[in-house]
């Protein structure tokens, strides 16, 4: 079956600075990824819709200059947390869809952030 | 606005059958799927329902009304292993932005 990765799995970082987090699909190709946070004991939350080789689409209240989304590859998307604050700590999970696919997402393992 | 409704937690004995219902408003369908999701775990696909009826896949069925905005995944012969989320969410349309909203799921309890 499909695989995505992501890593890292968990990531602890300082206030203010910055994190990178990648999304990978290992045997597929996906023109589209899709960014998720979820808050402990709460749903999946959609942050943002990536296309490859486009600007991310970002959902109502996420900042876009907070959270900064490249897929510059059919198999890779990063999410950078940029001047993370402890409030961000969070369970961030990545999606994929694959060119050929019918309609499943494909769900990455998940990062847990711990802003300090 | 999109809105999907689902009982926040439930309980239910091991050997046992359970519904876990859901109810959507959504600008749009074209599908709804049901994940489960163990705790600190990335979700996983269960179910996809795009046309009225009953799906069954082992021990899992989902059953779909369009009419009335309303899904269920039953769960029989319910083992420990269980015991998890299970997340309703719906995908309003096709297309490019082929985006799924989760419902806030419900937290299933599963004793012996």
């Amino acid at each position: 079956g499909a695989v995505v990765s992501q890593h890292p799995s968990w990531v602890i970082c300082k206030s203010g600075t910055s994190v990178k987090i990648e999304c990978r699909s290992l045997d597929f190709q996906a023109t589209t990824m899709f960014w998720y946070r979820q808050f402990p004991k709460q749903s999946l939350m959609l942050m943002a819709t990536s296309n490859e080789g486009s600007k991310a689409t970002y959902e109502q209240g996420v900042e876009k200059d907070k959270f900064l989304i490249n897929h510059a590859s059919l198999t890779l998307s990063t999410l950078t947390v940029t001047s993370a604050h402890p409030e961000d700590s969070s369970f961030y999970i990545c999606s994929a869809k694959s060119a050929s696919g019918l309609y499943e997402q494909y769900f990455g393992p998940g990062t847990r952030l711990t802003v300090t | 606005g999109q809105n999907i409704d689902q009982p926040t937690e439930m309980t239910a004995t091991e050997g046992a059958i359970v519904q876990i219902n859901c109810t959507y408003q959504t600008s749009g369908f074209n599908g709804l799927f049901w994940y489960q999701q163990h705790a600190g775990e990335a979700p996983t696909f269960l179910s996809y329902n795009v046309l009225d009826g009953l799906e069954e896949k082992g021990r899992f069925s989902s059953f779909l009304s369009r009419s009335k905005g309303y899904s269920y995944l039953l769960l029989k012969e319910l083992q420990m292993k269980d015991s998890a989320s299970y997340l309703c969410a719906v995908r309003p349309r096709l297309g490019l932005d082929d985006k799924i909203i989760f419902g806030k799921g419900t937290r299933l309890h599963i004793l012996p």
